[in-house]
């Protein structure tokens, strides 16, 4: 079955240093892969996705992510962290045989993003 | 242009109540799909409809129901509701390349 893993609960950095937040995954066939942000109180918001092509994303609100066949990986970065990209972060894929299917996702556990000024 | 909406924003229930959800996607979207999200945990699949037509059905029992109406808006019904199903409950539309969520409901079930 199609998943994906968050390995850490939290990701703490400081304001103006890069941040990564881990996102591995499990996949058959070509990965469809996505990253979602939620701000407290708040639905899911879109930052970026992978289908095919170029191993690097790029996304919302300066986010990207970088694509890793050979470690089965989906790693969503930042050069430069903000205090307002504090919030809880989900990696997500289709279920199996519904790649082209958006409607239809298996979301990460979740990390929490806290950014110290 | 509105994203996806909601309604109501939040919820009390007692064990054994039924519950309605509402939700409005973005016009133009045909497709919409509910989450539920338990506290401390991602999202997880529980309905899909597409053109008034059930798509998908995550794993959930059949105390969950759901419709889709003429106008692609959209309901999740909850009956015999039990203390487990508090959560907050994610409607999202799809258009054709990625999901756009709206703010949810939180339920809480007492």
């Amino acid at each position: 079955a199609q998943s994906v893993a968050q390995p850490e609960d939290q990701v703490n950095v400081a304001e103006g240093n890069p941040l990564t937040v881990k996102c591995t995954y499990s996949v058959s066939g070509n990965p469809y892969l996505f990253w979602y942000v939620q701000y407290p109180n708040r639905g899911l918001q879109f930052l970026l996705k992978y289908i095919t092509g170029d191993n690097l994303v790029k996304g919302s609100y300066g986010f990207e992510a970088e694509f890793n066949k050979s470690q089965t990986s989906f790693h969503l970065k930042k050069p430069s962290a903000l205090v307002s990209d504090s919030a809880l972060y989900f990696c997500a894929v289709p279920p199996r045989g519904h790649s082209g299917n958006t409607g239809k996702l298996i979301f990460g556990q979740g990390t929490t993003l806290q950014v110290k000024p | 242009d509105a994203g996806v909406t909601q309604s109501p924003t939040h919820l009390i229930k007692t064990r054994g109540q039924h519950v309605t959800l509402r939700c409005s996607p973005i016009s133009g979207h045909k497709s919409v799909s509910w989450y539920q999200q338990v506290l401390g945990q991602g999202p997880q699949f529980i309905f899909q409809y597409y053109e008034k037509e059930e798509r998908g059905r995550g794993n959930f029992p059949d105390r969950f129901s759901a419709r889709q109406f003429p106008n692609y808006s959209s309901e999740l019904n909850v009956n015999a509701l039990l203390l487990g199903d508090s959560a907050l409950y994610l409607c999202a539309s799809s258009g054709a390349h990625e999901q756009y969520f709206g703010p949810g409901t939180r339920l809480t079930v007492t």
